[in-house]
């Protein structure tokens, strides 16, 4: 149980196009799902915290109108990188939160490559 | 704020040994404590959390950590390292609650080498 689902897994963009990530809670529902950057070698980094039915809450530094994210069912969640350039290839990772356990869960992640 | 530190960017150890990987973190209120591990190019997925109570923690995979809050460390072991434990591990704190925002450390590269 308990699994989290990202789509797609790996995508490949022309720069100043936009791009949808989408998170899934599989078996379980989340009203509160969480949207991570990871950038080769390095750590993940928080960028938002996505709530179902209402907006997204952002990071310090973290440009909303570029990283647009809705939360319209408890169990999808999506990540629009709108006007992408190169420097937001990154690795996006995913976390649902489970009410039940009130555990973060992680999707697999989605490789983005803006050429 | 909160901070983790996470003292080794790799360890590498022989197949059979014991390892340690390092974690201290720094925060002004009380914290939950979490140890992740990814695996190239997937998710994380959680090896043991720290809440409350004993401060020794055992995880999957027969990981354990201890939680030393006067060095404000919770250190990672495993007795017995196999070449499937080669990853990268992943620290994490959150000070409110297990819900809230985590915050990572920059991760350390376990080598498991036969």
């Amino acid at each position: 149980g308990a699994v989290v689902s990202q789509h797609p897994s790996w995508v490949i963009c022309k720069s100043g196009t936009s791009v949808k990530i989408e998170c899934r809670s599989l078996d379980f529902q989340a009203t509160t799902m969480f949207w991570y950057r990871q950038f080769p070698k390095q750590s993940l980094m928080l960028m938002a915290t996505s709530n179902e039915g209402s907006k997204a809450t952002y990071e310090q530094g973290v440009e909303k109108d570029k990283f647009l994210i809705n939360h319209a069912s408890l169990t999808l969640s999506t990540l629009t990188v709108t006007s992408a350039h190169p420097e937001d290839s990154s690795f996006y990772i995913c976390s649902a939160l489970a009410g039940t356990t009130d555990e973060q869960f992680f999707g697999p992640g989605t490789r983005l490559t803006v050429l | 704020a909160q901070s983790v530190t996470q003292l080794d960017s790799q360890v590498p150890v022989f197949e059979e040994a014991p390892v340690e990987l390092r974690c201290n973190y720094s925060s002004s209120v009380s914290v939950y404590l979490f140890w992740y591990v990814q695996y190239p190019n997937q998710g994380l997925q959680l090896l043991l959390k720290y809440l409350s109570g004993s401060t020794l923690v055992k995880g999957i995979n027969g990981f354990e950590a201890e939680f030393n809050k006067s060095q404000t460390s919770f250190h990672l072991r495993k007795p017995s390292v196999h070449i499937s434990d080669t990853a990268e591990y992943f620290c994490a704190v959150s000070d409110i609650g297990y819900g809230n925002k985590l915050v990572f450390g920059a991760g350390t590269i376990l080598r498991v080498k036969s």
